[in-house]
């Protein structure tokens, strides 16, 4: 069982280059988030999916795009590459507040991302 | 969705307690306070959550106060290992179908001192 699993670990890239952050999850759970953490700063939110087929905008969406075909996946697309876009992307995942007696939310290990 | 307020950071002697306080005025009746910790480079883990009622698990006990406008966390005999940013959020908006947000704020450094 390995909860929620982020690839790459590290990762370069060019201004204007593209890029997808995989995000994969084993714990068969419905809701799923992808933060941003800037240095010395708190997570923020980029996109969500509350199931397969669904995903929304959070609070810092732009630059990016999402997709959520099945409910273990959940990639994370940069098209243009900028800057302002170097960060330490986070995925994490929530079991169906149904069935979970809890808001808690699973966190994967994290993806660095610098752009040059 | 209610604020919180803590301290940027904080020490704490190895194998004494850990208090973590957290000032959250305007929270609203159905809100819980969800503690999460994120050591250095690792994604956040959650801790403990409560809504009025002390809690307390195999990490930590929560201690909000009768009014809930704060709460304490307590890591009872810090390790060193529990060096780490923790974050006191209160559960934010709701974003569908059940699902809410959690909105992280810069946290407290709690530092574990040999």
């Amino acid at each position: 069982n390995a909860g929620v699993t982020q690839t790459p670990k590290f990762r370069i890239l060019k201004i204007g280059q593209s890029m997808t952050l995989q995000c994969a999850q084993d714990m068969n759970h419905n809701y799923m988030y992808w933060y941003r953490q800037d240095p010395g700063m708190g997570l923020k939110l980029i996109y969500y999916s509350v199931g397969a087929g669904i995903t929304d905008k959070g609070e810092v969406p732009n630059g990016y795009n999402v997709s959520r075909s099945t409910t273990e996946d959940f990639p994370l697309r940069l098209e243009l590459a900028a800057p302002s876009q170097t960060s330490v992307y986070f995925c994490a995942t929530k079991g169906d507040i149904r069935t979970s007696s809890t808001d808690t939310q699973y966190f994967g290990p994290g993806t660095r991302l610098t752009v040059l | 969705d209610a604020k919180t307020t803590q301290p940027p950071s904080m020490d704490c002697a190895e194998g004494r307690a850990a208090n973590l306080p957290c000032n959250h005025s305007t929270i609203s009746g159905n809100e819980y306070v969800y503690w999460y910790r994120q050591i250095h480079s690792q994604g956040p883990q959650y801790i403990i959550h409560g809504l009025k009622n002390n809690e307390t698990n195999e990490m930590a006990s929560l201690i909000i106060t009768e009014d809930r406008k704060s709460s304490t966390l307590i890591l009872p005999h810090a390790t060193l290992r529990d060096t780490a940013v923790y974050y006191c959020i209160v559960r934010g908006a709701y974003s569908g179908a059940g699902s809410y947000q959690l909105t992280f704020g810069k946290g407290t450094k709690l530092s574990v001192i040999p």
